[in-house]
């Protein structure tokens, strides 16, 4: 059964400073991963996927996420983060378009 | 360029009333998918449809929920009678089988509570 694991329910972070926020997976095959952020009140949105070939993948907002086979992890990083990164992050995993397991989510504070 | 359009954005209602949510995907898409997002249980996908045919029903929780998608251009869920468990944001999203993007393109969500 395919899972996916997001470790950290909140984290909190300064303006300017670097982010990671992880997520590890169970999944049978090869995955597509994904990570969408959601606004307050808002539908989520695609930040990056992973489907193959280079595992260091960018996406918008000047994030990028590194897929490691080995550790079955997605980790997504923006090196410095501004006020307006403040949301929720959700990894995902799934076989095929939109039949997607979501993580539980990563709440990110951005203070001054 | 209109997005996933669900509505309404908010539903109060009363436990045992129907309630249907509604969606109109992006034009040119042909797979709709129903998640439901709730505190306890995060993003859970009730239904998708692949050209308009419901493939995959597994995550609808009971018989009291069901939903439609009679064109390409329109989705309802509904609810029937609903109950205060039934709370939650319902998120329709679509996309494009078979191209390259792979993005599901969600909309803003229905928030529903039962009283």
């Amino acid at each position: 059964a395919q899972s996916v694991t997001q470790p950290d329910i909140h984290i909190t972070v300064s303006e300017g400073a670097s982010l990671e926020l992880r997520c590890n997976y169970s999944y049978g095959a090869t995955p597509y991963l994904f990570w969408y952020v959601q606004s307050p009140g808002q539908g989520l949105q695609l930040l990056l996927k992973y489907f193959s070939g280079d595992t260091l993948v960018q996406g918008i907002k000047g994030f990028e996420a590194e897929f490691k086979r080995s550790q079955s992890s997605f980790n997504l990083r923006k090196p410095s983060v501004h006020w307006s990164d403040a949301a929720e992050y959700f990894c995902a995993v799934g076989a095929s378009w939109g039949k997607l397991q979501f993580g539980a989510g990563t709440q990110v504070v951005v203070t001054p | 360029d209109a997005g996933v359009i669900q509505s309404p954005r908010h539903e109060v209602t009363e436990m045992g009333q129907e309630v249907t949510l509604r969606c109109k995907p992006i034009s040119g898409h042909n797979s709709l998918f129903w998640y439901r997002q709730t505190m306890m249980r995060g993003l859970e996908l009730l239904i998708y449809f692949n050209n308009n045919v419901p493939i995959d029903d597994s995550g609808m929780p009971e018989d009291r929920f069901s939903a439609k998608m009679p064109n390409a251009s329109f989705s309802t869920l509904k609810i029937q009678p609903s109950e205060p468990r039934d709370s939650a944001v319902y998120f329709c999203a679509s996309s494009l089988q078979g191209s390259d993007t792979g993005e599901l393109f969600f909309g803003e969500g229905s928030r529903l509570t039962v009283l």
